[in-house]
């Protein structure tokens, strides 16, 4: 069975950093790409953040861009987000989310954790 | 960046009827790469289709989808108790992948 397991969420003040910490287990990890999708409270998805099998390959939202540094262990099956600078407007549950076919460019998710909330005030 | 727009925001539908949601993209999606996702309260997103029209694994038969190019449809065939949720859409068929601000689907 897949399993995503977020972690690392919690209330921080403007301008801190954050490490949050997603544990896959039930397939083979470092087969597939991963992503981080958050959602503010009250609102719709947003994409954060995605790598590749091997991290040849990042891409983040401009919203994001130069904070936010995604990154993954594949001996230790995890996958990261370390949030630098953060503002009120990432406060959300982030969600990591698995992709769904290995091997192509089709980057939509077949699993998605429970979500870590992030909250970003003083 | 491609914008999907949702339509409408809210349809307020019984059970037994069909639903249909609507997602507009502001430039063609390549490939017809589109996915739709449901979310219930408290819940994760569940991916329904991907390819525009392919539904996922265990996603029952009264789901469907259809689209090309900008305009994309998600039908719900005859309503279900558990259909009511609100759902997205997403294209990955450029960078960055966009979603939808959603359609909220509510009992009448």
């Amino acid at each position: 069975e897949v399993q995503l397991v977020e972690s690392g969420g919690g209330l921080v003040q403007p301008g801190r950093s954050l490490r949050l910490s997603c544990a896959a287990s039930g397939f083979t990890f470092d087969d597939y790409a991963m992503h981080w999708v958050r959602q503010a409270p009250g609102k719709g998805l947003e994409w954060v953040s995605g790598i590749s099998w091997n991290s040849g390959s990042i891409g983040y939202a401009d919203s994001v861009k130069g904070r936010f540094t995604i990154s993954r262990d594949n001996a230790k099956n995890s996958l990261y987000l370390q949030m630098n600078s953060l503002r009120a407007e990432d406060t959300a549950l982030y969600y990591c989310a698995k992709k769904r076919m290995a091997g192509t460019g089709e980057d939509y998710f077949d699993y998605w954790g429970q979500g870590t909330l992030v909250t970003v005030s003083s | 960046e491609i914008v999907l727009t949702q339509s409408p925001g809210t349809l307020s539908l019984s059970p037994g009827e069909r639903a249909t949601l609507s997602c507009r993209a502001s430039q063609s999606v390549s490939s017809s790469y589109l996915a739709w996702y449901q979310q219930k309260p408290g819940q994760a997103p569940r991916l329904l289709i991907y390819g525009a029209s392919s539904r996922a694994t265990a996603i029952p038969d009264r789901f469907s989808g259809s689209g090309s190019g900008t305009d994309f449809t998600l039908t719900i065939s005859r309503l279900e108790p558990e259909d009511f949720a609100v759902y997205y859409c997403q294209q990955y068929g450029s960078s960055p992948i966009t979603f939808g601000q959603g359609t909220r689907l509510e009992i009448k």
